[in-house]
């Protein structure tokens, strides 16, 4: 499986835009960029995924780099309810068994302050 | 719609005892899946289904089975707990192996 590297941990202030980075140098063709996020005591839960072009939907934004070696997560107003563990995760648009599966790294823990 | 529910929340058994936690979608998915989470740690796949009647292992599955009779089922079986297996348990469903995952709230199980 194609791996990916985040920082452990960042902080970002309430209200101000938050820019989550992850490297995927190994990335293959068929794989999508997906994103997971998760809250203290709960399960993951989704964010966003994109393959190639800048997706949005109403909780966050997804930048991907022209050769799709790294992307960054933008949460543009973060406030304390988005204080959680990001996780990035490379899903092979395949249907097939195995790509269901969700590799989890150890993400990076986004600590907001007021 | 409740989405994915697992049950119980809580549970403590002693070692060699045998459960199964619970995991029930109303969604129709077929990909349903059980992944484990220990502390400071990423989720760690047990074991996956693609369907009713079909289910293979993930990245660490000695000590559990699973079975999938129905679509919405998908019950994780801890035959003799050991305190190793002390752990958060997700289940997590999906439509199509590579669309959205929902995860459950999960169950926080301890072996003493």
């Amino acid at each position: 499986d194609a791996k990916t590297t985040q920082p452990n941990s960042m902080e970002s202030n309430e209200e101000e835009p938050v820019h989550l980075p992850c490297n995927h140098s190994t990335i293959s063709g068929t794989d999508y960029i997906h994103w997971y996020r998760q809250l203290p005591s709960q399960g993951p839960e989704y964010v966003i995924h994109g393959l190639t072009s800048n997706v949005n939907n109403r909780m966050a934004s997804l930048a991907i780099a022209e050769d799709r070696k790294s992307s960054t997560l933008i949460l543009h107003r973060a406030t304390l309810r988005d204080a959680a563990v990001y996780y990035c995760i490379l899903r092979p648009h395949l249907n097939t068994g195995t790509a269901s599966k969700l590799t989890f790294g150890t993400g990076t823990r986004l600590q907001v302050t007021l | 719609n409740a989405g994915v529910t697992q049950t119980p929340k809580f549970q403590v058994l002693k070692t060699g005892q045998s459960m199964t936690l619970q995991c029930a979608q109303d969604m129709n998915h077929e990909y349903m899946s059980w992944y484990r989470q220990d502390p400071g740690m990423g989720l760690r796949l047990i074991h996956y289904s693609v369907g009713a009647g079909i289910t293979d292992q993930g990245e660490v599955p000695n000590g559990y089975n699973v079975s999938r009779s129905t679509t919405e089922d998908f019950p994780l079986r801890l035959l003799s707990a050991a305190p190793s297996q002390t752990s958060v348990y997700f289940c997590a469903s999906s439509y199509r192996p590579y669309t959205e995952a929902f995860f459950g709230q999960g169950t926080r199980l301890t072996v003493v």
